[in-house]
C-alpha cells in the first residue's frame, strides 16, 4: 500500500514572501500522479497542482509550482509571492494511474496548516 | 463548481443511532469515494464506488456501508454510531480518464456522537 508523509503540521510565512510545504511518498509502482490540495476555512478542497510521475518537467501554476524528486520519493509544494488568501491547510495526495483496480482512490498526507503574516 | 451535494451539513447524534449521509451528483460521473478527514490523519478512503451497485472497502471501512441504487446517489451508512466516528466526511467524484479527471469533492459533512 502507498503511503504519504508530511512531515511539517504547521508553516507560517510573511506575505510576498516564498515558503515551501514538503511531502514524501512510498510505493512500489512506477506510474502514478501526485497532486496538491487546499483546504480553506471553509473546508471546500480545491485542486492546486498536480503532477504526473512518468513526466520529468515539475509542474507550475501561476505562483505555485512543484520540486518532483522521484528517486526520493518527495514532492513538495513551492508557493511564491504568498498572499492572504494562500491561508489554508494544504494536503498532498498520492493516486495510483488509471487502470487495473485502482479506481482513482485517492491517499492523503496527514495536512500542512499554512499561515501567511501580514 | 462541479455539482456534488452532501447532506447533511451537519449533525449531531446519539451514541448507538442509525446515520446515514448522502452524496448527490449531477455530473454522471462514475466514480464516487466517502472520505473521513480527522487531525493527524489528513483524508482516509472508507468506502467507493465504481458503478451502480458496485462498491468497496477502503482504508478505514469497519462500521461503515454503503450503497449506491443509481448513478447520482451514494450513501454512507453508521448503523451504529460511536464516538470514534466523530469526524468531517467528505465525498468525492470523478470521472473516468487519466490525470487531467480531477476528483471533485463536497463540501463535507460534520458528523458529531455523543
Amino acid at each position: 500500500a502507498q503511503t504519504v508523509t508530511q512531515s511539517q503540521p504547521e508553516m507560517s510565512v510573511q506575505e510576498a514572501e516564498t515558503v515551501t510545504l514538503s511531502c514524501t511518498y512510498d510505493t512500489s509502482e512506477s506510474d502514478y500522479y501526485l497532486f496538491w490540495y487546499k483546504q480553506p476555512p471553509s473546508r471546500q478542497m480545491i485542486l492546486v497542482i498536480r503532477q504526473e510521475a512518468y513526466k520529468q518537467q515539475n509542474a507550475t501554476e501561476n505562483r505555485f509550482s512543484v520540486n518532483f524528486q522521484k528517486a526520493a520519493k518527495s514532492f513538495s509544494l513551492k508557493i511564491s509571492d504568498s498572499q492572504l488568501g494562500d491561508a489554508a491547510m494544504y494536503f498532498c495526495a498520492y493516486r495510483t494511474r488509471p487502470g487495473g483496480t485502482s479506481y482513482g482512490k485517492l491517499t492523503f498526507g496527514q495536512g500542512t496548516i499554512l499561515t501567511v503574516h501580514p | 463548481d462541479a455539482g456534488i451535494t452532501q447532506s447533511p451539513r451537519h449533525k449531531v447524534t446519539e451514541t448507538g443511532t442509525p446515520v446515514t449521509l448522502r452524496c448527490h451528483q449531477t455530473e454522471n460521473h462514475r466514480y464516487m469515494y466517502w472520505y473521513r478527514q480527522d487531525p493527524g490523519h489528513g483524508l482516509r478512503l472508507i468506502h467507493y464506488s465504481y458503478g451502480v451497485k458496485d462498491t468497496d472497502k477502503g482504508e478505514v471501512s469497519d462500521g461503515y456501508s454503503v450503497s449506491r441504487s443509481k448513478t447520482e446517489d451514494f450513501l454512507l451508512t453508521l448503523e451504529s454510531a460511536t464516538s470514534s466516528q466523530t469526524s468531517v466526511y467528505f465525498c468525492a467524484i470523478r470521472d473516468r480518464g487519466g490525470v487531467n479527471t480531477e476528483a471533485f469533492f463536497g463540501q463535507g459533512t460534520r458528523l458529531t456522537v455523543v
